[in-house]
């Protein structure tokens, strides 16, 4: 089964200062690659996804990840955090030759004034 | 308003009983899927379907049932609830590009569903 890493479960961070959080998966065929945020008590919102092309994707908010092959990642990027970035962040995976999405257990970002 | 609704939002039950947990986009979308989400865990998918009539299981799919008649909804079962079925749930949909790419899943807002 497919398995994905976020490696800190907790990451807290300066208002203003620049924050990665990271993803790794276990794959050896080709994936789509998603990252969400939850904020509390909401569901999920779709910050960035890599399908193809340019490693380097643009989402919502400032943030931006980069797609390493090689090192079967996906971080996320952003370099000035705001108070209200303050959420879960759930790193998501899709082989593109399944149906199945894999998430992985998220990372608590706390923005501290 | 593009959305995915869930309900109920919130429900308390015994365990046996049987309930059903509704989902309903509005997008037009073919793809659905449940997932439960739980401390530590992160989100674990249920049950999933490509169309309607066409359903596949997740990672987690015991105890759960689903169906999927038309293409707007996408409903959850628990037949017989038991405690360890106490759980956040969410439904989400998805746009399937004619390449087969996902345009990234839309989210319900959750069902916080407790079993004593």
């Amino acid at each position: 089964a497919q398995s994905v890493t976020q490696l800190d479960s907790q990451v807290p961070v300066f208002e203003e200062a620049p924050v990665e959080l990271r993803c790794n998966y276990s794959s050896s065929v080709s994936v789509y690659l998603f990252w969400y945020v939850q904020y509390p008590n909401q569901g999920l919102q779709l910050l960035l996804k890599y399908l193809s092309g340019s490693t380097l994707v643009k989402g919502i908010n400032g943030f931006e990840a980069e797609f390493n092959k090689s090192q079967t990642s996906f971080h996320l990027r952003k370099p000035s955090v705001h108070i209200s970035d303050t959420a879960e962040y759930f790193c998501a995976v899709r082989r593109k030759t399944g149906n199945q999405f894999y998430f992985g257990t998220g990372t608590s970002l706390t923005v501290i004034p | 308003e593009a959305q995915v609704t869930q309900n109920p939002r919130y429900l308390i039950t015994v365990t046996g009983k049987k309930l059903t947990v509704t989902c309903s986009q509005n997008m037009n979308h073919e793809y659905m899927s449940w997932y439960r989400q739980d401390p530590g865990l992160g989100l674990r998918q249920i049950y999933y379907s490509m169309n309607v009539e066409v359903t596949d299981k997740g990672d987690v799919p015991e105890g759960y049932k689903v169906s999927r008649k038309e293409k707007r909804n996408f409903p959850l079962i628990l037949e017989s609830p038991s405690p360890n079925q106490t759980s956040l749930y969410f439904c989400a949909s998805s746009f399937l590009a004619p390449s087969g790419a996902h345009q990234g899943q839309f989210f319900g807002p959750g069902t916080r569903l407790t079993v004593l």
